[in-house]
């Protein structure tokens, strides 16, 4: 099975830069995801990881270290439209996502 | 990337009665779907996985027949929840992945409300 961590909720300024860590245990593992999902919303896909290393895309990159079970997704310049939640998910073999919890992120003025 | 459509968006039914949802992929052949559920404040639960011409496979915990699914066509799955009870009120969520894809792609999802 998969286990999945992440923080509950993260609070930022408009401007600022937040980082929203994930860590996690699988029994398989075929890439790991970082996803935004909006209330009442399904989710959008925002990045992919499947080899160690940093990837960037615009103002949201998203690291990942394979031996340490560890990924963490960044965004820069928070603008108040990026207050929603953030899923961090591992895929398997069988392309099957288990997904953390959710990191909900309030932007602030 | 492709695009997957669910229907409905919203239903509510009455206890009792059954929901069928749909799922969609619009420009690409689905050789798999996923179907998910997610009640407030919680993640995505994988209930089943459906390949194409094939049985479903569910996940630990979920009735099969409760929640069918029928992945008849590469561009259409269904999730047909029988005899809802207010329980099962909650966000359905269907993805769809091409033999090619590397990642999967979500439908806008279904909300559904069994009163």
């Amino acid at each position: 099975g998969q286990n999945i961590d992440q923080p509950t909720e993260m609070t930022a300024t408009e401007g600022a830069i937040v980082q929203i860590n994930c860590t996690y245990q699988t029994s398989g593992f075929n890439g790991l995801f970082w996803y935004q999902q909006h209330a009442g919303e399904a989710p959008t896909f925002l990045s992919y990881n499947v080899l160690d290393g940093l990837e960037e895309k615009g103002r949201f990159s998203s690291f990942l270290s394979r031996s340490k079970g560890y990924s963490y997704l960044l965004l820069k310049e928070l603008q108040m439209k990026d207050s929603a939640s953030y899923l961090c998910a591992v895929r398997d073999g069988d392309y099957k996502l288990s997904f953390g919890a959710g990191t909900t992120v309030t932007v602030r003025a | 990337g492709a695009v997957v459509s669910q229907h409905p968006s919203w239903v509510i039914c009455k206890s009792g009665t059954s929901v069928k949802i749909e799922c969609r992929s619009l420009d690409f052949q689905a050789t798999t779907m996923f179907w998910y559920r997610q009640f407030p404040k919680q993640s995505l639960m994988l209930m089943a996985t459906s390949n194409e011409g094939s049985k479903a496979t569910y996940e630990q915990g979920v009735e099969k027949d409760k929640f069918l699914i029928n992945h008849a066509s590469l561009t259409l799955s269904t999730l047909t929840v029988t005899s809802a009870h207010p329980e099962d009120s909650s966000f359905y969520i269907c993805s769809a992945r091409g033999k090619a894809e590397t990642e999967a792609f979500f439908g806008q999802g279904t909300r559904l409300t069994v009163v």
